[in-house]
């Protein structure tokens, strides 16, 4: 299984921050990233895939950027919607999996 | 609009079989590229993926899991059934089933609302 590791695992900001989120493969899994919001008791969204495409309908505010085995998601000026937990997935190979979570709070 | 929905049982005892039924609409299962797959969450912790079937009947499924795992779909009703045998109360967890396609690279572009599984005697 390839192994996907998020950091930080927790991360605290304030609403106009820019922040970046890091997630690292195993091994190289060029454009098979992934990036998903969850916010608590709620179904995790697509916000990128293919590491930088941004989804459909999700601001402009949120970037992914990285090849290889290291990639980012960058929120460049936080909303108090945004406070929530990020998860990267790998679709390179089955299983696809995904990292620990970040949990983004509010400073 | 594109939509899925989990249906089973809340509660199982341990070591029975677990059967899920993903219900879809929107999108068709005999299209190139589509697939429906199935994320676990246990309480208060992270994502698991589980298992995935494609349109062209291709199934992959979570080696640690694969002994325990069968995912089925039937396009005529727009239904993915997952079944987990030998149940555990470690497999507590809400159930997601969603949709990927090789468009997006494979990820799951829309997910259904989840459905929570207690494992309990």
């Amino acid at each position: 299984d390839i192994q996907m590791t998020q950091s930080p695992s927790s991360l605290s900001a304030s609403v106009g921050d820019r922040v970046a989120i890091t997630c690292r493969a195993s091994q190289s899994i060029t454009p098979y990233l992934n990036w998903y919001q969850q916010k608590p008791g709620k179904v995790p969204k697509l916000l990128i895939y293919a590491a930088s495409s941004l989804q459909s309908g999700v601001p402009s505010r949120f970037s992914g950027s990285g090849s290889g085995t290291d990639f980012t998601l960058t929120i460049s000026s936080l909303q108090p919607e945004d406070f929530a937990t990020y998860y990267c997935q790998q679709t390179y190979s089955t299983p696809h999996t995904f990292g620990q979570g970040t949990r983004l709070e509010i400073k | 609009q594109i939509t899925l929905k989990e249906s089973g049982p809340t509660l199982v005892k341990p070591t029975q079989t677990l059967t899920l039924t993903c219900t879809f609409s929107g999108f068709s299962l005999n299209t190139n590229g589509v697939g429906v797959g199935w994320v676990r969450q246990p309480p208060g912790k992270a994502l698991e993926w589980l298992a995935v079937i494609f349109w062209n009947d291709d199934k992959r499924y979570r080696p640690f899991l694969q002994s325990r795992l069968t995912i089925t779909k039937d396009t005529s009703k727009n239904e993915v059934v997952l079944t987990m045998t030998n149940m555990d109360p470690v497999d507590t967890a809400t159930y997601y089933c969603a949709r990927g396609s090789t468009y997006y690279y494979k990820a799951f572009d829309i997910w259904g609302q989840g459905t929570m599984v207690t494992v309990s005697s």
